[in-house]
Formats: C-alpha cells, sequence, structure tokens
C-alpha cells in the first residue's frame, strides 16, 4: 500500500518568508509526528497529533512553527517568518490508532527546507 | 525524557566482514527500541524493533539487535555486510509515543 508522502520534496525560500510544508500519512493512521533532521543529527520530535488535536506540540522550537491537521489525515507544518537556522529535512511519520503502545512509526521522504 | 547514544560516527569496513554498532539509552523502565536504516536517496524504514520478551530480536536483510536491560543497551549486529548496506543507521527509544534518536552511524561498505 502507500507510505506517508510529503510534498514539496524540496522547498527553497528567503529568509523571512512563510513556509507550508504537507503530509499525508497512512490510510487509516490516527496518529501523525513531525520531526526535524538537522544535518549530521538525528530527527527530533517536534508534534504529535492524535486525530485533528494535537496532543503534544512541546518539540516546536518557537512560536513561528505551527501545524494543523484539520480533518484527522492530512497535516500541514507552517512555519512564519523563516531564519537559516530553520534550514533542515521535516519529516513526517504515522502510526495506527494508540493500542498497547506497541506501534511503530513509519516514515515519510520528508521536505528538504533550505532559508537563504 | 529519553536520550540515546550511538557511539560510532562513521565506520568503514570491507565486504563479508561484520558489524556490530553501539547503542545506549539513558534510563530503564519499560522500553520500546528500534533500528531505522536510511539507504542513500530513500527515506527511514524500519530495520527492526524490541517490544518485549526474547531479548535478541532479528531484522529484515539479515541484521539482528541484542537487548541488554541491565546496560541500557541493543546493539545492531551483522554477521556479513554487503555493498548495499552502505546507509545510514539510527537507534530510537520511544519515550511515550515520541522517538528520541541517536545522532546515527554511517555505515559504509567497500566492495
Amino acid at each position: 500500500g502507500a507510505g506517508v508522502s510529503q510534498t514539496p520534496s524540496n522547498k527553497v525560500t528567503e529568509k523571512g518568508k512563510y513556509v507550508e510544508l504537507r503530509c499525508d500519512p497512512i490510510s487509516g493512521h490516527t496518529a501523525l509526528y513531525w520531526y526535524r533532521q538537522s544535518l549530521g543529527q538525528g530527527p527530533e520530535f517536534l508534534i504529535y497529533f492524535q486525530g485533528t488535536g494535537a496532543a503534544d506540540d512541546s518539540g516546536l522550537p518557537n512560536d513561528r512553527f505551527f501545524a494543523v491537521r484539520p480533518e484527522g489525515s492530512v497535516s500541514t507544518l507552517k512555519i512564519q517568518r523563516t531564519e537559516r537556522g530553520d534550514s533542515a529535512v521535516y519529516l513526517c511519520a504515522s502510526s495506527p490508532q494508540r493500542g498497547g503502545g506497541f506501534e511503530t512509526q513509519y516514515f515519510g521522504p520528508g521536505t528538504r527546507l533550505l532559508v537563504l | 525524557a529519553q536520550s540515546v547514544s550511538q557511539h560510532n560516527h562513521h565506520v568503514i569496513l570491507s565486504e563479508a566482514a561484520s558489524l556490530e554498532l553501539g547503542c545506549n539509552y539513558s534510563y530503564g523502565g519499560t522500553v520500546n527500541l528500534f533500528w531505522y536504516v536510511q539507504y542513500p536517496g530513500q527515506h527511514l524504514q524500519l530495520l527492526l524493533k524490541y517490544f518485549s520478551g526474547d531479548p535478541l530480536v532479528k531484522g529484515i536483510k539479515g541484521f539482528e539487535a541484542e537487548f541488554i536491560k541491565s546496560k541500557f543497551s541493543f546493539n545492531l549486529r551483522k554477521p556479513s555486510v554487503q555493498w548495499s548496506d552502505t546507509a545510514e543507521y539510527f537507534c530510537a527509544v520511544r519515550d511515550d509515543y515520541k522517538l528520541s534518536f541517536g545522532a546515527g552511524t554511517t555505515v559504509t561498505v567497500r566492495a
């Protein structure tokens, strides 16, 4: 079946601009996660959705970052007033509904964001 | 929150050599542990996982990992690597619902 998809695959923007990154999870997966991977590092947690609501947004670095999942499927990560330090690969993952806590997260290909 | 340490940043070895990548996590209790692999130009894929039971876990492509609770470790092994095992390998621990990843180990296998 189809995996997690993310668009765009690459995004180049200028400092100060607004960007939106999209994630389409595996069909039927109610849990959705965003991670950020900087060069030479492992992915770092940003935000977790269970259904439509953000259950934990503690990983968002500041209030320029925001994410939504209005219908419990597709999610959009929004970054306002981008800074050069926001350059990274943004990864989305999804997993089945929590049941006993044994879900595996399946990752998308990521969006590589470059802020000039 | 959990943290994960991967001991090697870059490993270079020849085909047919044995591979072992170290991974330690920060504290005990019930843990779910994962190894993910990222082949060049591809996305993160699950290699294997440990939730409970037998501490020796078999994964895809001949990989295995051993969970040693007393050492807070989950090392990855493969007895004989192939050129196609060239990739970046990430160890991760599930901290409630989110994953905490190590910094990754780049493995280069020379033909």
